[in-house]
């Protein structure tokens, strides 16, 4: 039972670099997300999707982007990293919308840029 | 506008003793609440959820919370603690309109469990 799969789980990054952490889901969820948690601060929406082709702005969008190419992926890209990107990143997919339905979380990935 | 406000940022228990971990909300209307716990290290994962049935509503691990309209809260408890519930707990909110979808997470509560 795959569930929702994110790569990598760890990686450091120099500012001004770009990289694409990479989520997957197994159950033919519609909606997915993309959360970041930094410490003591909760979970705060980056990204979301309804369905593949379909994506929208949650409320900290700025210096990511998203695609939904397949109901399976939705991979969020980092340009130009900053100090202010180092943060734990979830990706998360239900089959109703959030406010309705149960959110399943990967595992996380933490990134560092420095 | 819907706001989540977790009392505590950290409990610490002994095991064996009751857990609870307090939750108040704010709504303008009749709202959707969940209880999702994080061990170190993991995604998260729900507990329950309340949304508009019955009132106090039983979850995962003996966990459950009751839905108080009057007093705006939804605290989570547990009539005995065990070592396994060490981790991390966010109260969360529906956000209705706007972004489809969009919850709102409280900042947190770390629950210790001594032996």
């Amino acid at each position: 039972n795959a569930g929702v799969t994110q790569t990598p789980k760890f990686r450091i990054l120099k500012i001004g670099q770009s990289m694409t952490l990479q989520c997957t889901q197994d159950m033919n969820h519609n909606y997915m997300y993309w959360y970041r948690q930094d410490p003591g601060m909760g979970l705060k929406l980056i990204y979301y999707s309804v369905g593949a082709g379909i994506t929208d702005k949650g409320e900290v969008p700025n210096g990511y982007n998203v695609s939904r190419s397949t109901t399976e992926d939705f991979p969020l890209r980092l340009e130009l990293a900053a100090p202010s990107q180092t943060s734990v990143y979830f990706c998360a997919s239900s089959i109703r919308t959030g406010g309705n339905g149960e959110l399943f979380f990967g595992e996380g990935s933490r990134l560092t840029v420095l | 506008a819907q706001s989540v406000t977790q009392l505590d940022s950290h409990v610490s228990v002994s095991e064996g003793t009751p857990v609870l971990l307090r939750c108040n909300y704010s709504s303008s209307y009749s709202p959707s609440l969940f209880w999702y716990v994080q061990h170190p290290n993991k995604g998260l994962q729900l507990l329950l959820k309340y949304t508009s049935a019955a009132t106090l509503v039983k979850g995962i691990n003996g966990f459950e919370a009751e839905f108080k309209k009057s007093e705006t809260s939804f605290h989570l408890t547990k009539p005995s603690a065990h070592m396994s519930d060490a981790a991390e707990y966010f109260c969360v909110v529906s956000r209705y309109g706007g972004s489809q979808g969009n919850l709102i997470f409280g900042k947190g509560t770390k629950l210790s469990v001594k032996p």
